[in-house]
Parts: structure tokens; C-alpha cells; sequence
């Protein structure tokens, strides 16, 4: 079975703090894609990132980085000096490397609230 | 270019009407997924397309819910007999193939 746990429901931060929302995955699939998008009140999925299971290497995109351990089955997402504009419910997601169907296995969710 | 478009964005009925819900993917993309997403939890698959055939419905709750893509690019999602459980967010997303999806901005459906 595929899935993908986000312990964190909620998280309150100030600006300019870092913040880490964690994401763990279950899948007996030996490759597979990796995913994180950000929902913002508007209600559109923003996408953010997609990580290959073959590729661990860490990545870095202006004041977001991502951290991909295997070994740990985790792909956690920081958010360095937040903002306000970060303010939204992020979604880990998940789906197979193989065949054409790449349906998205998601999780619940973790909604960040950044305070001015 | 243009996104993902979805009409409408919000669509209010009754118990027991029928609703379609359109998809305008982006040009080019052969894969197309329905999504919906209820308050406060992720989205979940309701079916897929690759090109004009739906390649799995197996997310589809139950008969009532039948989707359709003729041409290969536009796609209506229709439901019939809407009961108040099929209150959600009807999110659409494409992709080139095995790419990225990305998402339109939903249609919120309320049936009352």
C-alpha cells in the first residue's frame, strides 16, 4: 500500500523564523516520484517540487529546501526566514515511477500560519 | 500560457440534480486526473486520462459519477442524482505524459 503521513496538522510560526514540515511515505514501489505543492487560500495547488527516489540529493530553491532521506522513508520541506506570503496548507504527495498512470497519493496536509 | 481552467468555480444544486463539471487542461497535455478534496483533508484521485480514454477509474466513488474526455483535451466530469456527500472541491490537474500535474482552481460544488 502507498502512503504519506504529515504529522503536523497545524503550525504557527513568526516571520522570519525557519520552519520544517515533515512528510513520511510508505511504498513497497522501488521507484517512485515525490512531491510537494502549497495550497494558499485562494484554493489552487501550487506546485513546488517533484523528487526522483534515485536522486537523495538535498535541494535548494531561494528560502526553500527539501531534504530527501531514504533511509528514513522521509522528504521534509524548510522554510528559512519565513513570510507572511508563505501562509498556506502544504501537501506532500506521492505517486509510482512506473507505467503512464502517475496518479498523486497525497497527505492531509499542514497548514502554516507565518505572523507578522 | 494559459493554465489549467476550470468551470464554473463554484456550482450550488440540489439533492438529486444533475452537475457537470468542465476541465480545460493545458494545451498539449495528453494525461488529465480529477481530484476532489474535501475540507480540511488532501486530494483524492478520482480518475485518469491518457489522451481520450480513461486509463483508470477506479477512484470514482460510485456509479453516479462518469467522466468523459471525447477529443483528447477538454473534459467533463458529470454526476448524477448529486447527494450531499459529493460536497467538495472537484480539482483537475494535466500533465505531458508522465510529467508534472498541474492543478486548475477547482470547483467548489455545494449541494444543499
Amino acid at each position: 500500500a502507498q502512503k504519506v503521513t504529515q504529522a503536523q496538522t497545524e503550525i504557527s510560526v513568526v516571520e522570519k523564523e525557519d520552519v520544517t514540515l515533515d512528510c513520511v511515505y510508505e511504498t513497497r514501489d522501488t521507484t517512485y516520484y515525490l512531491f510537494w505543492y502549497k495550497q494558499p487560500p485562494s484554493g489552487e495547488l501550487v506546485f513546488l517540487i517533484r523528487r526522483n527516489s534515485f536522486d537523495e540529493q538535498n535541494e535548494i530553491s531561494g528560502r526553500y529546501s527539501w531534504n530527501f532521506q531514504k533511509s528514513t522513508s522521509s522528504f521534509n520541506f524548510t522554510i528559512t526566514a519565513s513570510q507572511v506570503v508563505d501562509s498556506a496548507v502544504y501537501f506532500c504527495a506521492l505517486t509510482p515511477n512506473a507505467g503512464n498512470n502517475r496518479k498523486l497519493i497525497w497527505g492531509l496536509g499542514t497548514s502554516l500560519a507565518v505572523n507578522p | 500560457g494559459a493554465g489549467v481552467s476550470q468551470t464554473p468555480s463554484n456550482k450550488v444544486t440540489e439533492k438529486g440534480k444533475y452537475v457537470e463539471l468542465r476541465c480545460d487542461p493545458i494545451s498539449g497535455h495528453t494525461a488529465l486526473y480529477w481530484y476532489r478534496q474535501s475540507l480540511g483533508q488532501g486530494p483524492e484521485f478520482l480518475i485518469y486520462f491518457q489522451g481520450t480514454g480513461a486509463a483508470d477509474d477506479s477512484g470514482l466513488p460510485n456509479d453516479r459519477f462518469f467522466a468523459v474526455r471525447p477529443e483528447g483535451s477538454v473534459s467533463t466530469l458529470k454526476i448524477q442524482r448529486t447527494e450531499r456527500g459529493d460536497s467538495a472541491v472537484y480539482l483537475c490537474a494535466s500533465s505531458l505524459s508522465t510529467d508534472t500535474q498541474y492543478f486548475g482552481p477547482g470547483t467548489r460544488l455545494t449541494v444543499l
